[in-house]
């Protein structure tokens, strides 16, 4: 059972290029999330999907965007990478919209340089 | 202006006892509550939920606790387990917007 699986790993990018965060579910989810976690803080939602076709922005979507193909992939992109977008970035999904347990993948840590 | 607080950075519980984590909220459209649990180089794996309709929630050793009028809730862990050693964080959603809210977390340690 793989659940979410998040590519890379790690990534160490230099400032300026651009960088596809992957992200695939098994889990026939409708929905999916983008969040990122800085040292000290919690988890803040970059975007968000409620159904193929559709995305939305959550509370730090600048310098991110995101596509919404089919149902199982989520990748999000940083077009021009910047020092402060090293962070460590998660994709979750649930099986609906809203009030539902969400599930989380292992993370990609990326540092920007 | 942070609506999900963890005021909490750190707890450190003898094996065996009690671990009791307590977040607060500002947004009182929130309805719904959630806490995970993240071991460091994971992903968070969700523990237990609450509906804002009810004021607790029990799954084994795990239990919450909702107080909606003090914009309370707390996770009662018993009897806490070396596992249990990870940091908590606390989440909401509702209030009209998409995804979670999350606390800064709480570092659980068991001591043995």
């Amino acid at each position: 059972i793989a659940g979410i699986t998040q590519a890379p790993t790690s990534q160490i990018l230099a400032a300026g290029r651009r960088m596809t965060l992957r992200c695939t579910q098994d889990m026939r989810h409708n929905a999916m999330y983008w969040y990122r976690q800085d040292l000290g803080l919690g988890l803040r939602l970059i975007h968000y999907s409620n159904t193929a076709g559709t995305t939305g922005k959550g509370e730090v979507p600048d310098g991110y965007s995101v596509s919404r193909a089919n149902t199982d992939d989520f990748p999000l992109t940083l077009a021009s990478a910047v020092p402060s977008q090293t962070s460590v970035y998660f994709c979750a999904s649930s099986i609906v919209p809203g009030n539902q347990p969400q599930h989380f993948g292992d993370g990609t840590r990326l540092s920007i340089l | 202006d942070q609506q999900v607080k963890q005021n909490s950075p750190s707890l450190s519980v003898q094996e065996g006892r009690i671990s009791i984590l307590n977040c607060d909220y500002t947004n009182s459209m929130f309805d719904y509550f959630l806490w995970y649990k993240k071991y460091p180089a994971e992903g968070p794996t969700f523990l237990i939920s609450i509906s804002s309709i009810k004021d607790k929630n029990e799954d084994g050793r795990f239990t919450v606790f909702l107080n909606k009028s003090a914009k309370h809730l707390s996770l009662h862990i018993v009897p806490s387990q070396p596992g249990d050693s990870a940091v908590y964080f606390c989440a909401a959603s509702g209030g009209g917007a998409d995804g979670l809210t999350f606390g800064k977390g709480t570092h659980l340690i068991i001591q043995p």
